[in-house]
């Protein structure tokens, strides 16, 4: 089975400094979606950004990019230049390519900005 | 991307007693998915809505207890029944869309009390 895992329950940054969120996942599988989604106290989920497993290049949604690590199942998040916005939980998922499109989500990160 | 709603936003409810949670989707959607949240938790899958056929239920949860219906592409409802204290959490309903077939699009959830 998969799982996604999440080693900081807490993290906390600067205004305008660079956090980075870690996320490790375990398959066997080799086609596969990462995702991070944000949710803030309203709880509505909101998709950061995505990550195709067969894609080398990593991805980057202006002041978020990924540094995805295939080999090492290692997937993290940065957050550049942190706004009080950024706010939240950030929750990293994991999707296979095919079949049951379910995700499996880690126990989360929850960011504070410190202004 | 997909809007989704909703309703009701949160209620609080005795036990033993349900409550049907209604998910619209303001297009037609391929996949659609119900999440628990239990408080300060990540989220679960409870199963997948199947258009035209039985929801397909993950360990855990049974149909007696959670019964799901998805009479078309765009609407789907969670009944939560005979409700116990431990059934308090956030309910979120999910879709993937044909044409964001990469993306899972969230509601702003249900927040259930049950008393």
């Amino acid at each position: 089975a998969q799982t996604v895992t999440q080693s900081q329950p807490e993290m906390s940054v600067q205004e305008a400094e660079t956090v980075t969120l870690s996320c490790t996942y375990d398959t066997s599988e080799s086609d596969y979606y990462l995702f991070w989604y944000k949710q803030p106290p309203s709880r509505q989920m909101i998709l950061v950004i995505r990550q195709e497993a067969y894609k080398q290049q990593n991805a980057t949604e202006n002041r978020f990019s990924v540094n995805f690590q295939k080999a090492a199942k290692s997937f993290s998040l940065k957050i550049s230049d942190s706004q009080l916005g950024d706010a939240a939980m950030y929750f990293c998922a994991y999707r296979i390519n095919f079949g049951n499109e379910k995700l499996t989500f880690g126990t989360g990160t929850r960011l504070t900005i410190i202004p | 991307s997909a809007v989704i709603s909703q309703k009701p936003s949160r209620d609080i409810c005795q036990r033993g007693t349900s409550l049907t949670i209604q998910c619209q989707v303001d297009s037609q959607v391929t996949m659609m998915f119900w999440y628990r949240q239990q408080p300060g938790q990540s989220l679960t899958l409870i199963a997948t809505a199947n258009q035209g056929s039985e929801a397909t239920y993950e360990s855990g949860f049974v149909i007696d207890k959670f019964p799901i219906s998805r009479p078309n592409l765009t609407f789907s409802t969670l009944t939560v029944s005979n409700m116990s204290p431990e059934d308090s959490s956030i309910y979120l309903c999910s879709a993937q869309g044909a044409v964001t077939y990469n993306e899972q699009f969230f509601g702003p959830g249900t927040r259930l009390t049950v008393l």
